[in-house]
């Protein structure tokens, strides 16, 4: 298996421009998720899907984040208009739940707003 | 409030010296305890998981321990190699079950020295 394939691996763009980000889970887990990772404050949950629907996104930080996940194979992370303090490391895991379920993450999408 | 702290925030040994970085945690109910091993560049990588009838488990040279009494954890790499250098991260699951209730630490950088 390919494990949690993610892209880009590394976006800059400046202030007020569309940013996408893209994850594709490992195939047969039902839950995906994105966490976004900073210095400051480590790895924070912004949203969690479980068979396509979403079921907690109260860490998207505000409106300008949006994510959506058409099929078991793909989901997206956007944030319009992006900011200088969106600038972090965008990772998305997949899971395949149970009460243990491990988090299998992909190698990150590092985003730097200028 | 849930939390995890880590300790210590960085670390530097020589290579082939052993080492223990810890994990103390609030989470309550407790579900699991798992130490994630994150490459720079790279996503986290699960180690070990700790439920609540264990109090150790090993995972080649990373043997990881749990007391659920004090909610202390703790990871001991033997015999430290190069590919050691990392930063670890101890992630807490707390129930009733759900990702919701998953808390994470900001984790130990470990860097091994020839």
């Amino acid at each position: 298996d390919a494990g949690v394939i993610q892209s880009p691996r590394h976006e800059v763009t400046e202030m007020g421009q569309e940013v996408t980000l893209r994850c594709k889970p490992i195939s047969g887990h039902d839950y995906l998720f994105w966490y976004r990772q900073t210095m400051m404050r480590g790895l924070e949950l912004l949203i969690y899907f479980n068979n396509n629907v979403p079921i907690d996104d109260s860490g998207m930080p505000e409106d300008r984040f949006s994510a959506k996940m058409p099929n078991a194979s793909f989901s997206t992370l956007k944030i319009q208009p992006s900011e200088p303090r969106d600038s972090a490391v965008y990772f998305c895991a997949s899971s395949p739940g149970g009460p243990h379920g491990e988090l299998f993450f992909g190698e990150g999408s590092r985003l730097t707003v200028l | 409030k849930n939390q995890v702290e880590q300790s210590p925030q960085s670390l530097i040994i020589l290579e082939g010296k052993n080492c223990t970085l810890q994990c103390n945690y609030t989470v309550s109910p407790f579900s699991n305890l798992r130490w994630y091993k994150q490459d720079t560049g790279r996503g986290p990588v699960s180690l070990t998981i700790m439920t609540f009838s264990e109090n150790t488990k090993s995972n080649g040279r990373y043997t990881a321990t749990l007391d659920a009494d004090t909610k202390q954890s703790s990871l001991h790499i033997t015999a430290s190699q190069l590919s050691d250098s990392a930063s670890y991260i101890c992630v807490v699951s707390g129930l009733p079950g759900g990702y919701q209730k998953v808390t994470f630490g900001t984790g130990t950088k470990l860097q091994v020295i020839p």
